[in-house]
């Protein structure tokens, strides 16, 4: 019983392409999140949607787009795909008291030739 | 500015040695903080909070409101213990900013 599944786990794609990766949680959680972390090991928080409702939206892109069907699902779609934007993208999900801290999927591996 | 500082990239111990992995924050408000794991290639998982001072695998950390710390402790290393080890600081609600991770290898 996987509690945060993202499909794929790895993707491999030339630059220019368009991708979508999915997210999905059977925790319950109000609140899912997308994590870019770097092949440095950095992790850096992208997006963040509360019931649906986007809450925080870092200093990404436009090329990527987040949609969330319903507080179970975060997808990420990203157009025209560059070199830069390889990395491993996780999701993840928390309920409202955050305090709880962060339930992660175990990520998809992007890279761009 | 909100911050979180993991000095150290690499920590490498032997097995049955004491591990600590430093984090140190800068943040005006009530600190919320975190040390996840991250095993080879997995997912990140919750290591600690703050709030709970739990002890799981043997690890614990303690918040030290004086120095801005919250210091990652335990006193024997496993070799199972070898991975990426982040801090992490609540910095608004549902924001978690991490640390640069500190990668643990535990030889024997």
């Amino acid at each position: 019983d996987t509690a945060v599944s993202q499909t794929p786990k790895y993707l491999v794609t030339q630059m220019g392409n368009d991708k979508s990766i999915k997210c999905e949680q059977n925790l319950g959680h109000d609140t899912m999140y997308w994590y870019k972390q770097d092949s440095k090991k950095f992790l850096k928080i992208m997006f963040s949607y509360n019931n649906k409702e986007l809450i925080i939206n870092e200093t990404v892109p436009n090329r990527f787009s987040p949609k969330s069907p319903d507080k179970a699902h975060l997808n990420l779609h990203i157009n025209s795909l560059e070199l830069g934007d390889s990395a491993v993208y996780f999701c993840a999900s928390s309920p409202s008291d955050t305090n709880y801290g962060y339930t992660f999927g175990s990520g998809t591996r992007l890279t761009v030739v | 500015a909100q911050r979180v500082t993991q000095p150290e990239k690499l920590l490498s111990v032997f097995k049955g040695a004491p591990v600590e992995l430093k984090c140190n924050y800068s943040y005006s408000g009530s600190p919320e903080l975190f040390w996840y794991v991250q095993y080879s290639r997995q997912r990140l998982q919750l290591l600690l909070r703050h709030i709970s001072r739990e002890s799981i695998k043997g690890f614990t950390a303690d918040l030290n409101k004086g120095e801005t710390s919250f210091h990652l402790k335990k006193p024997f290393a496993q070799e199972e213990d070898s991975a990426m080890y982040y801090c992490a600081l609540r910095v608004s609600w549902g924001k978690l900013q991490f640390g640069a991770g500190t990668q643990v290898v535990v030889t024997p």
